[in-house]
């Protein structure tokens, strides 16, 4: 079984501050794990991946994410949050389950950006 | 590329109706998926596809069905609908099974 935990439905930064939402996963075989942005009435992009060649992933818009396997972590970060920054941000896992690749997602942060 | 295109943006259905919502993808991915997002919940899996032909049920697969005739289609039924079908949809591609999705831009459905 595997699972995904995002701690905060929501999150407030100040426009310029540091970004950091926080995942948490499970699974019993080695994973992919995805951060996806949703803006509003959209569907979902890709942010970045993992996918074991490297444990600090870097992905669009300044945002990146460090793969700690003892910590069973995702986090997602940017240093310098923009007004742009503002969406829900999901992160899910992949691993082979039953004979095909089964995808998790967490139940999202919202992040807010205060000018 | 068009990319994963849903049809319709949005509709309202009276309980009990039937529907098809329309997911085209013109990346010539094998993988294909059926959403639904309700607010708090984050997505889950109604269907999923590997391949024309080849469907399978997910999470959530009650009150729809699915075919995948071509690789390129893969469209969802609701036969008989219920207000707890009140969601939005996303369809999903991917080419392999450790690349990401490629999301539509869902469908609004309202059941009343």
């Amino acid at each position: 079984a595997q699972s995904v935990t995002q701690l905060g439905s929501h999150v407030s930064v100040s426009e310029g501050a540091l970004v950091l939402l926080r995942c948490n996963y499970s699974s019993s075989v080695p994973p992919y794990l995805f951060w996806y942005v949703q803006y509003p009435n959209q569907g979902l992009q890709l942010l970045l991946k993992y996918t074991s060649a490297a444990t600090l992933v870097k992905g669009i818009n300044g945002f990146e994410a460090e793969f700690k396997k003892s910590e069973t972590s995702f986090h997602l970060t940017k240093p310098s949050a923009h007004m742009s920054d503002a969406a829900e941000y999901f992160c899910a896992v992949s691993a082979s389950s039953g004979g095909y690749q089964k995808v998790t997602f967490g139940t999202g942060t919202k992040l807010q950006v205060i000018p | 590329n068009a990319g994963v295109t849903q049809t319709p943006k949005f509709r309202i259905l009276k309980i009990g109706q039937s529907m098809t919502l329309q997911c085209t993808q013109d990346m010539n991915h094998n993988y294909m998926y059926w959403y639904r997002q309700d607010p708090g919940m984050g997505l889950k899996l109604i269907y999923y596809s590997v391949g024309a032909g080849i469907t399978d049920k997910g999470e959530v697969p009650n009150g729809y069905n699915v075919s995948r005739s071509t690789t390129e289609d893969f469209p969802l039924r609701l036969e008989l609908a219920a207000p707890s079908q009140t969601s939005v949809y996303f369809c999903a591609s991917t080419k392999g099974t450790t690349n990401e999705q490629y999301f539509g831009p869902g469908t609004r459905l309202t059941v009343t």
